[in-house]
């Protein structure tokens, strides 16, 4: 069955530092997304990215992140200046189009550790 | 705005037992529900979902969830746990003909006692 895979699983980075997320959503899928969950919390969503542009973004999607398809295959999610707060675990997801969007396939995640 | 909140950060149950693990949605419209599930070093894996049709939805793993507008409930149930149902559970609302993008809830941790 076809998966949405992330890299790394873990990130050590330390605060200041930019970190790149890797994600590889399922190849016939047109819509991505980042999410993230601090430890604890809800999974809050980030950003969501359709036709090479951003289609709707959160008000946690600051200037400090950005989002990008370099390629046919890859979704990264950028930080520019890592802060403590940062440290979570970050999802991406992927969907098809039309009603099919409301199905979500999910990650495993990348557990990003700002020290 | 739409919300979700799931009673109880942690449910116990012994291996055998029924596992309901309760959540109330807040839509002004009629909405997507969902429920996920997380197992551990795992991403979020989905259950099952309500997208206005059949009330009583029936999902993967014997789970199923029932959505009550009354009480604008959609509470996930099982008649009897498997210590390989120990996860965090998800419930989650969406608009259709929105965005799509789904709210998520606290999440419920389920313990599976043998």
């Amino acid at each position: 069955e076809p998966e949405v895979t992330q890299t790394p699983s873990h990130q050590v980075t330390q605060m200041g530092q930019e970190v790149i997320l890797r994600c590889v959503p399922i190849s016939n899928h047109l819509y991505f997304y980042w999410y993230r969950q601090i430890l604890g919390q809800k999974v809050e969503f980030l950003v969501s990215f359709y036709n090479n542009e951003i289609s709707e973004k959160s008000e946690i999607f600051d200037d400090q992140f950005s989002v990008e398809r370099p390629d046919g295959s890859n979704f990264t999610l950028k930080i520019r200046s890592t802060k403590l707060e940062d440290s979570a675990m970050y999802f991406c997801a992927s969907t098809h189009t039309g009603l099919a969007k409301n199905i979500q396939y999910f990650g495993a995640g990348t557990r990003l550790s700002v020290l | 705005a739409q919300s979700v909140t799931q009673l109880g950060s942690h449910v116990s149950v012994s291996e055998g037992a029924l596992v309901l693990l309760r959540c109330n949605y807040s839509s002004s419209v009629p909405p997507y529900l969902f429920w996920y599930v997380q197992y551990p070093n795992q991403g979020l894996q989905l259950l099952l979902k309500y997208t206005s049709a059949a009330t009583l939805v029936k999902g993967i793993n014997g789970f199923e969830a029932e959505f009550k507008k009354s009480e604008t409930s959609f509470h996930l149930t099982k008649p009897s746990a498997h210590m390989s149902d120990a996860a965090e559970y998800f419930c989650a609302v969406s608009f259709p003909g929105g965005s799509y993008i789904p709210t998520f809830g606290r999440g419920t941790s389920l313990i599976v006692h043998p």
